[in-house]
């Protein structure tokens, strides 16, 4: 692996079921994060995590819920999607949680729920 | 609130010159980053702007001005590669990122 992967690359959901996105790094970044991107808005933070073990709120983080158990790792889960959850995903991760620090994006998963 | 704006579109002729403008008003300001997206992938780096000047790499140049709140990013000779959306965030007071919209460039032959 060379990079930031995400599984799935799409995914049809169902109203009501859980899904859980992955988010694999292998650059030994310590932050990662999640961010939704719709159509006419600006990439949206859903959680962050600075280091392994810890995890953070973002900007819109009601519904989802994250992990990190370890450097490389980093899920997403839906707890129960609703319509409003269809969006584009993108997992990123940068070498520390620093201002100047580059954040590196994964190829992102399209999720529409019904 | 915190606001980021961008033209939503903008459209060039190929070998020609562009620029990009991206204001903001944030919580804080750690320092500004310009990503490009084409469509259908994931945001690519291409500058970051902390001090107030003029940054150039290559055919890319980013600009900022902290006291009036204010970026722009320029490309030069452009190329019909160079079609995608143009991303501004900014560093805000909490390390974050703050996104705009982007700005999508089509380039014309």
């Amino acid at each position: 692996i060379a990079g930031i992967t995400q599984a799935p690359t799409s995914q049809i959901l169902a109203a009501g079921r859980r899904m859980t996105l992955r988010c694999t790094q292998d650059m030994r970044h310590n932050a990662m994060y999640w961010y939704r991107q719709d159509l006419g808005l600006g990439l949206r933070l859903i959680h962050y995590s600075n280091t392994a073990g810890t995890t953070g709120k973002g900007e819109v983080p009601d519904g989802y819920s994250v992990s990190r158990a370890n450097t490389d790792d980093f899920p997403l889960t839906l707890a129960s999607a609703v319509p409003s959850q269809t969006s584009v995903y993108f997992c990123a991760s940068s070498a520390t949680s620093g201002s100047g620090e580059t954040q590196y994006f994964g190829p992102g998963t399209r999720l529409l729920v019904l | 609130g915190q606001n980021i704006d961008q033209p939503t579109e903008m459209t060039a002729t190929e070998g020609a010159i562009v620029q990009i403008n991206c204001t903001y008003q944030t919580s804080g300001f750690n320092g500004l980053f310009w990503y490009q997206q084409h469509a259908g992938e994931a945001p690519t780096f291409l500058s970051y702007n902390v001090l107030d000047g003029l940054e150039e790499k290559g055919r890319f140049s980013s600009f900022l001005s902290r006291s009036k709140g204010y970026s722009y990013l320029l490309l030069k000779e452009l190329q019909m590669k160079d079609s995608a959306s143009y991303l501004c965030a900014v560093v805000d007071s909490n390390y974050q990122l703050i996104w705009g919209a982007g700005t999508k460039l089509i380039i014309k032959p």
